[in-house]
């Protein structure tokens, strides 16, 4: 079974533009959530997405948003862009049943802000 | 200014050592935690995981303790080799309320594993 996928994995964009990242989780899988990952503050929270309503928001600036698809792909968009977003973003999918709740990470797009 | 970033603990043993990583978590509603390990250029990969009505479980050469009374969770890597070499974060939630898909992440441990 393939693993969640991510795109793109390198990205690099200038402070004030926007930027949409894609996850498509493992196949079966109806949560998604996203993580920022920067050497300064570690992994954190971004939000969550199961059956297309978001259900758990970090605590982000309203510039980060997402959305997910009725086949559960899930996207990410970052408006106005600044150099701090710079950053690995990360997608999980979790299959979410009783006997599970493991989220399973995707490679990762690597965001550079110039 | 300058950014500081995270000064993460390291650890490093001799291939073929036993290797514990300690992690403390914060949340006492936490009932579900997980261990991660983390190479270079690669997304955190699931290692095990344990629930809060146990204290111990055990996989394929790694062991995970919980300790809810001090809020401790440890990670033993048996027979450390080479290819252990990473990244390890632990990882918090709590399944119910409002916390739904929200994994709650530690700072992370540098596991080196010298041959």
């Amino acid at each position: 079974k393939a693993g969640v996928t991510q795109t793109p994995r390198y990205l690099i964009k200038t402070r004030g533009q926007q930027v949409t990242l894609s996850c498509s989780p493992i196949s079966g899988h109806r949560s998604v959530s996203w993580y920022q990952q920067t050497p300064g503050q570690g992994l954190q929270f971004l939000f969550e997405y199961f059956s297309e309503t978001q259900r758990n928001k970090g605590n982000f600036p309203g510039r980060f948003s997402g959305r997910q698809f009725s086949n559960s792909r899930s996207e990410m968009n970052v408006s106005t862009l600044e150099l701090g977003d710079s950053a690995l973003y990360l997608c999980a999918s979790n299959l979410e049943v009783p006997s599970t709740d493991t989220q399973y990470f995707g490679p990762g797009t690597r965001l550079t802000v110039l | 200014g300058e950014s500081v970033g995270l000064h993460l603990p390291t650890l490093s043993v001799q291939e073929g050592d036993n290797s514990i990583i300690n992690c403390a978590y914060s949340n006492s509603a936490s009932d579900y935690f997980i261990w991660y390990k983390q190479e270079s250029g690669k997304g955190p990969q699931f290692i095990i995981d344990i629930r809060s009505n146990m204290d111990k479980r055990q996989g394929q050469r790694v062991t995970v303790l919980l300790n809810k009374t001090v809020k401790h969770l440890s990670l033993q890597i048996a027979a450390t080799q080479p290819g252990d070499s990473a990244v390890y974060f632990c990882a918090e939630t709590s399944r119910g309320g409002t916390s739904y898909g929200k994994l709650t992440f530690g700072q992370g441990t540098i596991l080196t594993v010298h041959p």
